[in-house]
């Protein structure tokens, strides 16, 4: 059983286009995060959910918006999308937002803006 | 503000010997907790070791340990008997209240 899974594995598509990268995880987690990382393999959190509330949102462009129907599932929606977009993108769950709730990841969505 | 620091560059180790890979942390927040994690070539991450910043003990998860050293506010990771399958890129994390913040990460390559 898959803890946290993410869809698609790999989305390729033109700058200007809308895309959406789905979360869910089944650890019964209350918090869910995704995270960007760049092509220097630098990973940097974007927005973090408790409970279905944001209660992270690190300067990321009001054309990313994440959306949590429930605690099981954060997904990410990107608006005209730009080269610049091009990155893994990673879902993560933990339990609570405690120093010690180790993060659960995803496998990752590769985003290839041409 | 969180900050880590990895600045080794690629580290190179022989197959069966141990390694010790940096990693220097800045907060101000009075409890953190302190995480590695793996990713190889296949792009996942994955969870290998924490310790949390009032344990008493150095963190051990079988041939990982975190040689954590608080006055210094660092936290670096040895992994003993180093294997093929060792190779990848660490990152060091730390994790205050709700965030997570990574650092730049290490390369390692293990050589037969």
């Amino acid at each position: 059983d898959t803890a946290v899974s993410q869809t698609p594995k790999y989305l390729v598509t033109q700058m200007g286009n809308d895309k959406s990268i789905k979360c869910e995880q089944n650890l019964g987690h209350d918090t869910m995060y995704w995270y960007k990382q760049d092509s220097k393999k630098f990973l940097k959190i974007m927005f973090s959910y408790n409970n279905k509330e944001l209660i992270i949102n690190e300067t990321v462009p009001n054309r990313f918006s994440p959306k949590s129907p429930d605690k099981a599932h954060l997904n990410l929606h990107i608006n005209s999308l730009e080269l610049g977009d091009s990155a893994v993108y990673f879902c993560a769950s933990s339990q609570g937002l405690g120093t010690v709730a180790e993060q659960f990841f995803g496998p990752g969505t590769r985003l290839t803006v041409l | 503000a969180q900050k880590i620091t990895q600045t080794q560059p690629g580290m190179f180790v022989q197959e069966k010997e141990a390694v010790t890979l940096d990693c220097t942390y800045d907060t101000s927040d009075p409890s953190y907790g302190l995480f590695w994690y793996k990713q190889p070539s296949s792009g996942e991450m994955i969870f290998l070791i924490y310790q949390g910043s009032y344990d008493q003990q150095n963190a051990t998860e079988g041939r990982y340990s975190l040689n954590f050293q608080k006055a210094r506010k660092s936290a670096n990771l040895v992994i003993s008997a180093s294997q093929l399958g060792d190779s990848a890129m660490y990152f060091c994390a730390m994790r205050g209240i709700s965030k997570l913040t990574f650092g730049k990460g290490i390369t390692l390559s293990v050589r037969p």
